[in-house]
């Protein structure tokens, strides 16, 4: 069956523009999470989503970071007015539901994002 | 707070030697522990987890972890690596209280002929 995908696989913005990273989880799939990988940072919790639970948003590192989740399903990650700091590989994961589901979570490809 | 700590960024290894990967973790809270392996241009597969149980885990493609939990530990090892084992891996631990990972910096594992 299909794996996690994203898109774009590559996106290179200039400083101060939005940018939108879309993730498609496994299908029946109730969990989503975002990270990000940096160099020398490893890799970053952003925000979980669970069913139609609140989301986790604890990650986030500024409030120009959102994301949101349409039906349960697509999820798309919005970075505002970006700076070059926010250059990264941006990973998503799905897994089955709590409590023992979201004990493997299967990680996309990553958006690579270069904001220059 | 939790936090993981992999001290080797590179090990660098000949092929057919042993390896360890080294991973400490602390936390206030119990939890879960994890190994995932990235190869180049791909994204992260799930080694290995230790939930409970037997102490020592075996995972995929030849790779086995031991949780001492007097060190706070989760080492990963292998008797014999091979050129396809290059890659990047990550050791992650989720608290039993949230469920999130909280990943170390990886260990880039580079093995030679």
């Amino acid at each position: 069956g299909a794996g996690v995908s994203q898109s774009p696989s590559n996106k290179v913005t200039e400083k101060g523009k939005d940018v939108e990273l879309r993730c498609d989880p496994i299908s029946g799939h109730t969990a989503l999470y975002w990270y990000r990988q940096s160099l020398g940072q490893g890799l970053e919790f952003l925000i979980y989503f669970q069913g139609n639970s609140a989301p986790d948003k604890s990650g986030l590192p500024s409030d120009r970071f959102s994301a949101e989740r349409t039906g349960g399903s697509v999820s798309t990650l919005t970075i505002q007015r970006t700076q070059q700091e926010d250059s990264a590989v941006y990973l998503c994961a799905s897994s089955l539901g709590p409590p023992e589901g979201v004990n493997t979570q299967y990680f996309g490809p990553g958006t690579r994002l270069t904001v220059l | 707070a939790q936090s993981v700590t992999q001290l080797d960024s590179q090990v660098p290894v000949f092929e057919e030697a042993p390896v360890e990967l080294r991973c400490n973790y602390s936390s206030s809270v119990s939890v879960y522990l994890f190994w995932y392996v990235q190869y180049p241009n791909q994204g992260l597969q799930l080694l290995l987890k230790y939930l409970s149980g037997s102490t020592l885990v075996k995972g995929i493609n030849g790779f086995e972890a031991e949780f001492n939990k007097s060190q706070t530990s989760f080492h990963l090892r292998k008797p014999s690596v091979h050129i396809s084992d290059t890659a990047e891996y990550f050791c992650a631990v989720r608290p039993l209280n949230t469920d999130k990972l909280i990943f170390g910096t990886g260990t880039r594992l580079q093995v030679f002929p």
